[in-house]
């Protein structure tokens, strides 16, 4: 059974600092996603990464996928309030292309001034 | 316009009365699926399709019913609603190998 674990799930911290959201997990994928969510929204999709070593980057916001650790990260850099909101990560299990996606519980960021 | 749609967005209803959330996409993705989303659960799959007439249960399909006669819509039926079943629900859909998109969600109470 694919287990996600994000950590943590609950974050504060001020603008202007960077930090780093970690996502476990715990059988081989072939892919894990980023979203976001902010409050009564639906989920916006951040990222894809497909590969091991992927790297990919929008704005402050940057993802990696480190398969044989079964590790992914979404690391904010200079953080600004408007990043405040929920961040899922997701995996696809390699059970097939119909595969739903089993979610992390979701790390709650809180950016403040 | 062209994306992902749910009705209704709030639903109130009380235990033992069938519901039925509707999910309407545009895009003709082949895959579709139901979520549910609970505070300290984050999202739990229910139900997927691959196609018309193609599904198969997720995570947490008891006291769920989906059907998909066509490709663009993909209806979740609650059979005798619970007050466990009070929740938001998400529906998504995809093509192959790419990442899902979400419709707005339903609210869903069950009194």
């Amino acid at each position: 059974e694919l287990k996600v674990e994000q950590n943590p799930l609950f974050l504060s911290m001020q603008e202007g600092k960077n930090y780093t959201i970690y996502c476990n997990y715990s059988t081989t994928s072939d892919r894990l996603y980023w979203y976001r969510q902010d409050p009564g929204k639906s989920l916006e999709s951040l990222f894809v990464l497909l590969s091991n070593g992927a790297v990919k980057q929008e704005g402050r916001l940057m993802a990696s996928l480190d398969t044989k650790a079964r590790l992914s990260t979404l690391h904010i850099t200079a953080a600004v309030h408007d990043l405040s909101a929920t961040y899922f990560c997701a995996v696809k299990g390699t059970g097939g292309g119909a595969d739903g996606l089993t979610f992390g519980k979701g790390t709650h960021l809180i950016i403040q001034p | 316009d062209a994306g992902i749609t749910q009705s209704p967005r709030y639903k109130i209803t009380e235990t033992g009365r069938q519901v039925t959330l509707m999910c309407h996409q545009t895009w003709s993705h082949s895959y579709m699926f139901w979520y549910r989303q609970d505070l300290g659960h984050g999202l739990r799959l229910i139900y997927y399709s691959a196609a018309a007439d193609i599904t198969d249960k997720g995570e947490v399909p008891d006291g769920y019913v989906v059907s998909r006669s066509k490709t663009e819509n993909f209806p979740l039926t609650l059979e005798s609603a619970t007050r466990s079943q009070t929740s938001v629900y998400f529906c998504a859909s995809t093509r192959v190998h790419n990442e899902q998109f979400f419709g707005p969600g339903t609210r869903l109470t069950v009194l």
